[in-house]
């Protein structure tokens, strides 16, 4: 099966600019998950999505991130503006809905602010 | 709230060499207990999972055994490959939710 696709790989932006990435699930993923991965440490969970309503945002900064999934499929997930501290890879996940299910991960974004 | 903690590394070994990678948790209730591992450029893979008290998890030679009573899932695998070089990260997740990731420890296996 195909996996999880993310674009771009990798994108340079300057500080105060705004970005968008993109993902698409596994097909028949209901949840789709957001994680941002700051070098050297474990991935955050920025987002989570159940079909297209949002599960738990409580630690995505609301003031310059946003992300939807209109139509309960592929994802977008904004950054404008964009801080220094805004480097990281951007991971998306998707998984099957139900306990205990793997999350499989795309190959991420890589974000760098200069 | 939920939280992991792993074992610092870089870790560096000799291929053929016994890998031990410490993984303990704090949570509530009964979580599940993972290991992803990320080769270099490229996302995480899932390596094994435990769902409850005594589960061990298996994969490719790595196993890990999830013990409730020393909140812990150490890796473990007899003999290392130098293609085992990676990042490898413990984690765990209440029900259908996110996973809470450890830091990650860096393994290189030298031929």
């Amino acid at each position: 099966e195909a996996g999880v696709a993310q674009s771009p790989r990798y994108k340079i932006i300057e500080k105060r600019q705004s970005v968008a990435f993109w993902c698409n699930p596994i097909s028949g993923h209901a949840t789709l998950y957001w994680y941002q991965q700051i070098l050297g440490q474990g991935p955050k969970l920025l987002i989570q999505f159940q079909n297209n309503g949002v599960v738990d945002d409580s630690q995505l900064p609301k003031d310059r991130f946003s992300a939807e999934r209109l139509k309960g499929v592929d994802s977008t997930l904004k950054i404008q503006p964009a801080k220094l501290e805004d480097s990281a890879v951007y991971l998306c996940a998707s998984s099957l809905e139900g306990y205990n299910q793997p999350q499989h991960f795309g190959d991420g974004t890589r974000l760098s602010i200069l | 709230g939920d939280s992991v903690t792993q074992m610092e590394g870089p870790v560096t070994l000799s291929e053929e060499a016994f890998l031990t990678i410490n993984c303990t948790y704090t949570a509530t209730g009964y979580p599940s207990l993972f290991w992803y591992v990320q080769y270099p450029g490229e996302g995480l893979q899932l390596l094994l999972k435990a769902t409850k008290a005594d589960d061990k998890g298996s994969n490719k030679g790595f196993e890990a055994t999830y013990r409730k009573e020393t909140t812990s899932f150490h890796l473990e695998k007899g003999s290392v490959q130098v293609s085992d070089s990676a990042v490898y990260f413990c984690a765990l997740t209440h029900a259908a939710r996110q996973l809470t990731f450890g830091s990650g420890t860096q393994l290189t296996v030298l031929p």
